[in-house]
C-alpha cells in the first residue's frame, strides 16, 4: 500500500550492528505496528503504538526497540543485531476501529539479513 | 521479489476454476476475522473481513465463510485468475486485542 512506506527495502548487516528500520504513513491513522515474518510462520507482533505517547510490547519484543516520532512515523531499532533476526519486517497502520473497520494496512516490507 | 512462506501448504488450481482456502483459528472469543493476500515482494493486502455475528460475506469474486462451531474460516475465490497467485492468510482478533495471523496457504494458478 503506497500510503505506508518503509525504508530501507533491503538491508544486509553484520552481527552486533545497530539497525533502524523506518516507517511512514499518510493514512492519518493513530495506530501503528511492527511485525516480523519468517518462512512458514504467521506475522508476529514486535511492538505497537496506539498514539504518539503510547508504546506497547508485542509477542516478540526482546532485542528490539521502537520510537514513535510523530503520528505518521514509527521506527524499529535492533540495538545489536543477531543472525536470528534475519527476517521480513512489516509496518502496519490501522484506524481506531470505533467506526467498525479494524483492518490493518501494511507497508511493502524490509528484508533484513544479519550475517 | 522475495518469496515468503517457503514451507507453506500449497493449493494448485486451474485457471477459471474456483479456489477454496481454509483456515482454522484458535480463539473461540475472536469476533473479527480478515483474509489477506500477499504477493511476492509485497506486503499483505486486505481482501475481505467478517464479524462473528455473520457466517457468510461476499465481495467481488470472493466469499468468506465462518463456522464458529468448529472455529473454521474459508475463503472462496471464483473463477481463479493468474493474478490470484499469492500467499493467503487469515487473521483473527477479539475486540481490544491484537490480531493473530495464520501461517498462510500458497495459491498457485495453473494455465
Amino acid at each position: 500500500d503506497a500510503d505506508v512506506t518503509q525504508t530501507p527495502r533491503n538491508r544486509i548487516t553484520k552481527t552486533g550492528k545497530r539497525i533502524m528500520l523506518e516507517c511512514s504513513q499518510t493514512k492519518g491513522h493513530d495506530r501503528m505496528y511492527w511485525y516480523r515474518q519468517d518462512p512458514g510462520l504467521g506475522l508476529r507482533l514486535i511492538y505497537y503504538s496506539f498514539d504518539v505517547k503510547d508504546i506497547n510490547k508485542g509477542e516478540i519484543s526482546d532485542g528490539y526497540s521502537v520510537s514513535r516520532q510523530a503520528q505518521a512515523k514509527f521506527s524499529l531499532s535492533l540495538e545489536s543485531a543477531i543472525p536470528n533476526q534475519t527476517a521480513l519486517y512489516f509496518c502496519a497502520t490501522s484506524d481506531t476501529g470505533l467506526a467498525g473497520g479494524r483492518e490493518q494496512f501494511f507497508g511493502p516490507g524490509t528484508r533484513l539479513t544479519v550475517l | 521479489g522475495e518469496s515468503v512462506g517457503l514451507h507453506l501448504p500449497t493449493l494448485s488450481v486451474q485457471e477459471g476454476d474456483n479456489s477454496i482456502i481454509n483456515c482454522a483459528y484458535s480463539n473461540s472469543a475472536s469476533d473479527y476475522f480478515i483474509w489477506y493476500k500477499q504477493e511476492s515482494g509485497k506486503g499483505p493486502q486486505f481482501i475481505i473481513d467478517i464479524r462473528s455475528n455473520m457466517d457468510k460475506r461476499q465481495g467481488q469474486r470472493v466469499t468468506v465463510l465462518l463456522n464458529k462451531t468448529v472455529k473454521h474460516l474459508s475463503l472462496q475465490i471464483a473463477a481463479t485468475q493468474p493474478g490470484d497467485s499469492a500467499v493467503y492468510f487469515c487473521a483473527e482478533a477479539r475486540r481490544g486485542q491484537n490480531f493473530v495471523f495464520g501461517p498462510g496457504t500458497r495459491l498457485s494458478v495453473l494455465p
